[in-house]
C-alpha cells in the first residue's frame, strides 16, 4: 500500500535559519505530492503541491521538489520566520479515479522557530 | 474562500455514548472526508463520500460510520464511544478529480477535540 515516512521531530530553529523536513514516499504508479501546514488550533491548509516527476511547488519561501528517482519531497525554506511555527504534514494521493483523491499522511513534524 | 466547519471544537463523551460529529461546507463539493489526528501518526481516513448517500470505508473505519443526507453536511458516528477514539477528528471536503485524474486540494475544517472518558 501506499506509506508516506517524514523525519522525526520535533525541530527547533532560530530565526533566518535554514530549514529542511525530508519526506520520503511509497506508492504505485505517479502520485501526487502535498505539504500541509497546521498552525495552532487551527486545521490543515495546503502549503504547496506538485502532480508530476521534477515538478516544484513552491509557496510562502518554502519549496518541495517532486523527485521520483528517490521517492523523496522534501520541504525547504531559506530563512525561518517565528511565524512558520506549525506542524508540517507530508501528504500523497495515488493516481486514477477510483482513489477519489484521498491522501495518505506522513507523521507530521512539529517546528518551533525561536526569536 | 471555502468554508469547512465542525459541531463543536471540544466535546467530552463517557464510554458508550453515542456521538455525533458534524461537518458542514458551503463550497458545493462532491468529496467530503473524516480523519482522526493522533501524534507521531499523522492523519488516519476514517470514511470518506464521494456524493450523496455514497459512502466508503478508510483506512480505519471500525468503530465508526457516516451519514451524508444533504451535499453539504456529513456526519461521523460513534456508535458506542470507547476512551481509544479519544482523539482529534478533522473534516475535510474537496472537488472531485480534476483532469488527468489530478487530485485537488483539500479543505480541512478547525477540528473536534473529543475525549472518551
Amino acid at each position: 500500500g501506499n506509506s508516506v515516512t517524514q523525519m522525526e521531530g520535533p525541530v527547533t530553529l532560530s530565526e533566518e535559519a535554514f530549514l529542511t523536513i525530508n519526506c520520503t514516499y511509497t506508492a504505485t504508479g505517479y502520485p501526487s505530492l502535498f505539504w500541509y501546514v497546521q498552525y495552532p488550533g487551527e486545521g490543515l491548509q495546503l502549503l504547496l503541491k506538485a502532480t508530476k516527476a521534477d515538478d516544484k511547488g513552491s509557496n510562502k519561501g518554502f519549496e518541495a521538489t517532486y523527485r521520483k528517482e528517490t521517492t523523496s519531497f522534501h520541504l525547504e525554506k531559506g530563512s525561518v520566520q517565528v511565524s512558520d511555527s506549525a506542524v508540517y504534514f507530508c501528504a500523497l494521493s495515488a493516481a486514477g479515479g477510483t482513489s477519489y483523491g484521498k491522501l495518505t499522511f506522513g507523521q507530521g513534524t512539529i517546528l518551533t522557530v525561536h526569536p | 474562500d471555502v468554508k469547512v466547519t465542525q459541531s463543536s471544537r471540544y466535546l467530552v463523551k463517557r464510554t458508550g455514548e453515542k456521538v455525533f460529529l458534524e461537518c458542514v461546507q458551503d463550497m458545493d463539493h462532491e468529496n467530503m472526508f473524516w480523519y482522526r489526528q493522533d501524534p507521531g501518526l499523522g492523519l488516519r481516513l476514517i470514511y470518506f463520500s464521494y456524493d450523496v448517500k455514497m459512502k466508503e470505508k478508510g483506512d480505519i473505519p471500525e468503530g465508526y460510520s457516516v451519514s451524508r443526507e444533504k451535499k453539504e453536511r456529513f456526519s461521523l458516528i460513534l456508535e458506542s464511544a470507547s476512551t481509544n477514539q479519544t482523539s482529534m477528528y478533522l473534516c475535510a471536503t474537496a472537488r472531485p478529480l480534476q483532469a488527468g485524474g489530478v487530485t485537488d486540494t483539500q479543505y480541512f475544517g478547525p477540528g473536534t477535540r473529543l475525549t472518551v472518558l
